[in-house]
């Protein structure tokens, strides 16, 4: 079982819609969480933080579930801009092994 | 620009060649990773260095990996022999040694590498 685990998708939606998606991690002792966005062929480029009382970024919203050891991502009023790759992102405790998900595909259709 | 810095960007190299890549981090941050990205995979942790310790290695390196970072500042990955698995991205990253940061990091823009 591979440490941080995503739905590949790809998840279409049209512009406008709100979608969502879940990451599960499995080492109960991880200490910090992130959503990093990756556009194709470029490096991976941090999206936002994840706080166990739950964070907003204007369109996104962010939560953490530590007891189910589940992260969320919540993408309102989808623009085209928003098609890539959002990757989970989990750092051990100890602090410093970032380990990532394989990711899961967006494309926003006009 | 002060962002990390990968050189070079691509390369491509017959099977069997040694190829070495080169990584500037952002000038103040104490940390430093190296991962690999194939097609449809997120990035996968090689190894990582705090200043010129290298503290862990995955077992993906395997015998013909080697990344150093002698002086804390700069760091190179070579790979010995490649051969055509070896074809990926890969990516440098750094972060500060902070707590505040949470550990964000920061990745290059990456150096692809083609073995054929």
């Amino acid at each position: 079982r591979k440490e941080v685990e995503q739905d590949p998708g790809p998840f279409n939606v049209p512009e406008g819609a709100t979608v969502a998606f879940n990451c599960t991690y499995s080492n109960s002792a991880s200490q910090s969480f992130f959503w990093y966005r990756q556009d194709c062929r470029k490096e991976p480029k941090l999206l936002m933080s994840v706080y166990s009382s739950g964070n907003e970024d204007g369109r996104f919203t962010a939560q953490l579930n530590r007891a189910s050891q589940y992260i969320s991502l919540l993408i309102r009023d989808s623009k085209l801009s928003d098609s890539a790759t959002y990757l989970c992102v989990v750092n051990r405790a100890g602090g410093f092994k970032t380990i990532f998900g394989a990711g899961t595909r967006l494309f926003v259709k006009a | 620009d002060t962002g990390v810095s990968q050189d070079p960007r691509h390369k491509i190299t017959k099977r069997g060649q040694n190829v070495t890549f080169r990584c500037d981090p952002i000038s103040e941050h104490n940390r430093l990773y190296w991962y690999r990205q194939t097609l449809g995979q997120g990035p996968e942790f090689l190894t990582y260095f705090q200043n010129e310790a290298q503290l862990e290695k995955s077992r993906l390196l395997s015998d013909r990996f080697s990344a150093e970072r002698p002086k804390g500042s700069f760091s190179t990955l070579e790979i010995q022999r490649t051969e055509q698995g070896d074809s990926a991205m890969y990516l440098c990253a750094s972060s500060p040694l902070t707590a505040s940061s949470g550990n964000t990091i920061y990745f290059g823009e990456g150096s692809w590498l083609t073995v054929v």
